[in-house]
């Protein structure tokens, strides 16, 4: 069974703070991860992909790759109240299967 | 990014009656695209795989027979809800996938009453 687990949260960070997310995947195999966006009545919209081990900054996203550990995070940096949302991790195996964490709520408070 | 475009983006229908969303990939081809259903507060929920040219994926419990799904060219797949009921309301959302991830289309509030 292909797992991909975050804490449901919510996350609460005060305006301007550093949000951490996390996400574990269960899949050795998996090749592409993503960090998705859903506003509350909205789709989701990608904001980050990242292939490979380290850092990958995106203005103020950072993804976190660690495929030993099979962890992959986002930082978002000097959080905005309109970072306030549901953040989903993705994470796409080798037979381009695509799986989808049940998101983390953040609220970034004023 | 690719761009998917889904229509309409709310719609409100009597019990017993059908409903037909649509899921366009604007400016990629897309032979596969991939419908998700979603309630207030829950994480997505795959429905089902579209395939082009052929019939669709169902995930276990998805009756095929209620949720039509018609991938009749590289750029259209379609969901048809049939003789909704008030359970079927929820936020549908369909989803291409490009070499950059999935792109996913705006949704479709679906409301029965």
């Amino acid at each position: 069974q292909k797992e991909v687990e975050q804490n449901s949260g919510p996350l609460s960070v005060p305006e301007g703070a550093i949000a951490s997310l996390n996400c574990t995947y269960s899949d050795r195999g998996s090749q592409s991860f993503f960090w998705y966006r859903q506003y509350s009545g909205k789709s989701p919209e990608l904001i980050m992909s990242i292939y490979s081990n380290g850092d990958k900054e995106d203005g103020r996203f950072t993804a976190q790759l660690n495929k030993a550990s099979q962890y992959v995070s986002l930082l978002i940096r000097d959080s905005q109240p309109s970072d306030s949302a549901t953040y989903l991790c993705a994470v796409r195996y080798n037979n381009n299967d695509m799986r989808f964490g049940a998101g983390t709520r953040l609220t970034v408070k004023p | 990014g690719a761009v998917v475009s889904q229509h309409p983006s709310w719609v409100i229908c009597k019990s017993g009656t059908s409903v037909k969303i649509e899921c366009r990939s604007l400016d990629f081809q897309a032979t596969t695209m991939f419908w998700y259903r979603q309630f207030p507060k829950q994480s997505l929920m795959l429905m089902a795989t579209s395939n082009e040219g052929s019939k669709a994926t169902y995930e276990q419990g998805v009756e095929k027979d209620k949720f039509l799904i018609n991938h009749a060219s590289l750029t259209l797949s379609t969901l048809t809800v049939t003789s909704a009921h008030p359970e079927d309301s929820s936020f549908y959302i369909c989803s291409a996938r490009e070499n950059e991830g999935a792109f996913f289309g705006q949704g479709t509030r679906l409301t029965v009453v």
